[in-house]
């Protein structure tokens, strides 16, 4: 039971080079979102998705695209990154019902140099 | 703008209960949740309030005050295993159950 999958674990970029986080879910969740975790600030929304084919904004969308063109995948692109963007990020799914608790992935800690 | 506050820190002894308080103000409200993060890994949901009152699950208890903007979680019989970072997250609208999260509170539990 895989639940929520992300990759990967853990990287480092040099300012200016873009990435794809991947987030993969195995449970058919209608629901997708990617957050951010700096320390004291708690989790921040980056992007979220309602389904296949719609993404949104969140909170802190700026220096990040986003894609569902499936019901399992959400990847995170950083167009080029910057220490600004040094975090831990974590993707989550939950269910259409209202008040579904969110299943997050282990996480993918960046370091942009 | 939204704003959840909760303590930085706090610091218990093992086998006594402590509260974790959380305090809101949103521009919108459909429930508030729980969830508990170790150290390096992911949030876990631990629960979920929408109406009034405590809900009880096993050594874990949560409250809400939707009137006074508050909330709290209740842990009893605290284990070392309970040292973590507790979360409180209001889900501002259903579109999504998109959430907004406090800051955590940091809780060392102590032998």
């Amino acid at each position: 039971n895989a639940g929520v999958t992300q990759t990967p674990k853990f990287q480092v970029l040099k300012t200016g080079q873009s990435m794809t986080l991947q987030c993969a879910q195995d449970m058919n969740h209608e629901y997708m979102s990617w957050y951010r975790q700096d320390p004291g600030m708690g989790l921040r929304l980056i992007h979220y998705s309602v389904g296949a084919g719609i993404t949104d904004q969140g909170e802190v969308p700026n220096g990040y695209n986003v894609s569902r063109s499936t019901t399992e995948d959400f990847p995170l692109r950083l167009l080029s990154a910057a220490p600004s963007q040094t975090s831990v990020y974590f993707c989550a799914s939950s269910e259409v019902m209202s008040g579904s608790e969110a299943f997050f992935g282990q996480g993918t800690r960046l370091t942009v140099v | 703008g939204q704003n959840i506050d909760q303590p930085t820190e706090m610091t218990a002894t093992e086998g006594a209960i402590v509260q974790i308080n959380c305090t809101y103000q949103t521009s919108g409200f459909n429930g508030l949740f729980w969830y508990q993060q170790h150290a390096g890994e992911a949030p876990t949901f631990l629960s979920y309030n929408v109406l009034d009152g405590l809900e009880e699950k096993g050594r874990f208890s949560s409250f809400l005050s939707r009137s006074k903007g508050y909330s709290y979680l209740l842990l009893k019989e605290l284990q070392m295993k309970d040292s973590a970072s507790y979360l409180c997250a209001v889900l501002l609208n259903n579109a999504g159950n998109m959430l907004t999260f406090g800051g955590g509170t940091r809780l060392m539990v102590k032998p």
